[in-house]
């Protein structure tokens, strides 16, 4: 089975800008959350969603945002970008029935 | 509010030296205690799920244990290619995976 896959790899952007991050989830596996990485705070939870609901969000201000489509896919979008979220993003996925969760590569954003 | 504090934060061992790895924790409700391996610039890999204390699983040369408030990544006779970081999340009534700083391994030849 294929992994969690996300794209872009890599992102520079500059600050006031907005990114979309994508991530496509493992086969079969309908919950998918988000993820910030950072040397200074660690792995924060962004927001997770279930079948195209939000189903838990982080400590994260309104400029991050997500959705999930009807095939599980998910994206998170970042408004107003500063350069504190420079950081690598990390999606993961789950299937029904377990709390696991299994993580994709991460998206690292650059923000200047 | 749930908490996870991992030590050491970092751990130098010779290879053939093992060790232990601590995950301490505060949760309301454990619905799931897991640890994974991350190397640099990848993404978490997913090792473990504990449910209940007492709990054990195996694979390779981990082994990771579970009680009540804490859970411990054994290594045994680790090898170079075991150099990573070793992060503890869990998982309690609020839904959402809380991690903790992890412990970040060098295994020297």
């Amino acid at each position: 089975k294929a992994g969690v896959t996300q794209t872009p790899r890599y992102l520079i952007k500059t600050r006031g800008q907005q990114v979309t991050l994508s991530c496509s989830p493992i086969s079969g596996h309908r919950s998918v959350s988000w993820y910030q990485q950072t040397p200074g705070q660690g792995l924060q939870f962004l927001f997770e969603y279930f079948s195209e609901t939000q189903r838990n969000k982080g400590n994260f201000p309104g400029r991050f945002s997500g959705r999930q489509f009807s095939n599980s896919r998910s994206e998170m979008n970042v408004s107003t970008l500063e350069l504190g979220d420079s950081a690598l993003y990390l999606c993961a996925s789950g299937p029904v029935g377990t709390d696991t969760q299994y993580f994709g590569p991460g998206t690292r954003l650059t923000v200047l | 509010e749930d908490q996870v504090t991992q030590s050491p934060e970092a751990l130098r061992l010779q290879e053939g030296e093992s060790s232990s790895l601590n995950c301490s924790y505060t949760v309301s409700g454990l619905r799931g205690l897991f640890w994974y391996r991350q190397d640099p610039g990848k993404g978490p890999e997913f090792l473990f799920t504990l449910y209940s204390a007492g709990e054990e699983k195996e694979k390779e040369r981990l082994k990771a244990t579970l009680t009540k408030k804490e859970s411990f990544l054994h290594i045994t006779a680790p090898k170079p290619e075991d150099s990573a970081t070793y992060l503890c999340a869990l998982r309690g009534n609020t839904g959402k995976l809380i991690f903790g700083q992890g412990t970040t391994l060098q295994v020297k030849p």
